[in-house]
């Protein structure tokens, strides 16, 4: 069974400019969460989708938005990047939000640079 | 709100020492779950154990054992015989069963374990 890929691995930008972000579950399964991991603020959780809705979100500016598709792939969209948002962002999936307490299986991680 | 803390930032051990590492964590949930995750330099999270909170036996698996007390609120992790392989971060986590939590996890700050040869 293949793991949670997220395309692309690297990508660097400047500030100003925006990114989207990729990444597809594991198969079967139908949410996906997103993390920011910064040395400063470590992992914080940013959203979470499932069926296509966005079920929690986490305390970040407007910026940082994300969606879902049917067949359970999702993208998390910045805007407007600021140097702060260097970062590796990290993507996790698990059957659903009702398996509560669930595994969540995490991705290889893309890594944003801002310049 | 939850809160984890992982209060050793750093641990450096040689070889075949045994070592463990801290875990406490705040919620006001009654139904909670903890994870213990590693974080090699490549930087995936690679899932090493779940605990319920109505399960406090301890858990053994090879060379990883975990406490959980939760009379002290702790989830601490043991490597008994490190190896070189074991060095990475290691983050614990939790999850609250509340309706509006979903999946979401809490990580603590996580721990530099470094074994030596």
């Amino acid at each position: 069974k293949a793991g949670v890929t997220q395309t692309p691995r690297y990508l660097i930008k400047t500030r100003g400019q925006q990114v989207t972000l990729s990444c597809s579950p594991i198969s079967g399964h139908r949410s996906v969460s997103w993390y920011q991991q910064t040395p400063g603020q470590g992992l914080q959780f940013l959203f979470e989708y499932f069926s296509e809705t966005q079920r929690n979100k986490g305390n970040f500016p407007g910026r940082f938005s994300g969606r879902q598709f049917s067949n359970s792939r999702s993208e998390m969209n910045v805007s407007t990047l600021e140097l702060g948002d260097s970062a590796l962002y990290l993507c996790a999936s698990s059957l659903g939000p009702r398996t509560i307490g669930g595994e969540q299986f995490f991705g290889p991680g893309t890594r944003l640079t801002v310049l | 709100a939850q809160k984890v803390t992982q209060a050793q930032t750093e641990i450096s051990v040689v070889e075949k020492e045994d070592v463990t590492l801290d875990c406490v964590y705040e919620t006001r949930d009654t139904t909670y779950y903890l994870f213990w995750y590693k974080q090699p330099p490549s930087g995936e999270l690679v899932f090493l154990i779940r605990r319920n909170s109505f399960d406090e036996q301890n858990e053994i698996s090879g060379r990883y054992s975990w406490n959980f007390q939760k009379s002290t609120s702790s989830f601490n992790f043991t490597i008994t015989a490190s190896q070189v392989v074991d060095s990475a971060v290691y983050f614990c986590a939790l999850s609250e069963a509340g309706e509006t939590s979903g999946s979401r996890l809490t990580f603590g700050e996580g721990t530099q374990l470094t074994v030596n040869p």
